[in-house]
């Protein structure tokens, strides 16, 4: 069965900067999009960004555009989340998901807590 | 961006009950629907993918349907563990948008 087990959230205060890791296993990863979806404390959940692949398609919703990055390493299973110029508002649980084949989302991750604070 | 207005924002229900929580797309989406369960302090966990297909796994009790830009997903003869809140997705076009969730409460 495919897990995900994110890493790497922790307290930062605005304007940082944090890397993201999600470590993949029981599938074939390099043949699946991927995706991080949050969840503010106490609120719904929200896409985040995607990848193809082969990294040649990412997309992004408006408000991470231009400060954050996803990646992927198809040869050690991993994916990435580099988030730069960090803002209160990007405290949340980051998850890590998995897509089937035909767009919807079959396995999550845990989550990693990031709060951003002064 | 898509736009998924979910309804109600929660529901109180008894067990044995049936609930139905609906989604409206502000455009049309075909079928590219899914419909997740999340319960506190845990990710969510898909319940129903195309609009219609249960996830292996997934008690018959839960059915979706819908096309185009109306969708449900229905709780029949609703048990304990169904108690969570519950989010429609779409994946017809990015941004991929997230319904705002239905909390289901015990009555």
């Amino acid at each position: 069965e495919a897990q995900l087990e994110e890493s790497g959230g922790e307290l930062v205060q605005p304007g940082g900067s944090l890397r993201l890791s999600c470590v993949a296993s029981g599938f074939s990863f390099r043949h699946y999009w991927m995706h991080w979806v949050r969840q503010a404390p106490g609120g719904g959940l929200e896409w985040v960004a995607s990848i193809r692949q082969d990294s040649s398609e990412k997309f992004y919703v408006d408000s991470v555009q231009g400060r954050f990055s996803i990646s992927r390493d198809n040869a050690r299973n991993l994916l990435f989340l580099q988030l730069d110029s960090l803002k209160v508002e990007d405290t949340a649980i980051y998850y890590c998901v998995k897509e089937r084949v035909g767009g919807h989302f079959d396995y999550w991750g845990r989550g990693t807590l990031v709060t951003v604070s002064s | 961006a898509i736009q998924m207005t979910q309804s109600p924002s929660s529901v109180s229900a008894s067990v044995g009950d049936r609930v139905t929580i609906t989604c409206r797309a502000s455009q049309g989406v075909r079928n590219d629907v899914s419909w997740y369960q999340q319960k506190p302090g845990r990710a969510p966990s898909l319940l129903i993918h195309s609009a219609s297909v249960t996830q292996t796994g997934v008690p018959s009790r839960f059915r979706g349907s819908g096309f185009g830009t109306d969708f449900s997903l229905t709780i029949s003869d609703i048990q304990p563990e169904d108690f969570a809140t519950y989010y429609c997705l779409q994946d017809f076009d990015y941004p991929l948008t997230f319904g705002q969730g239905t909390g289901v409460d015990l009555k």
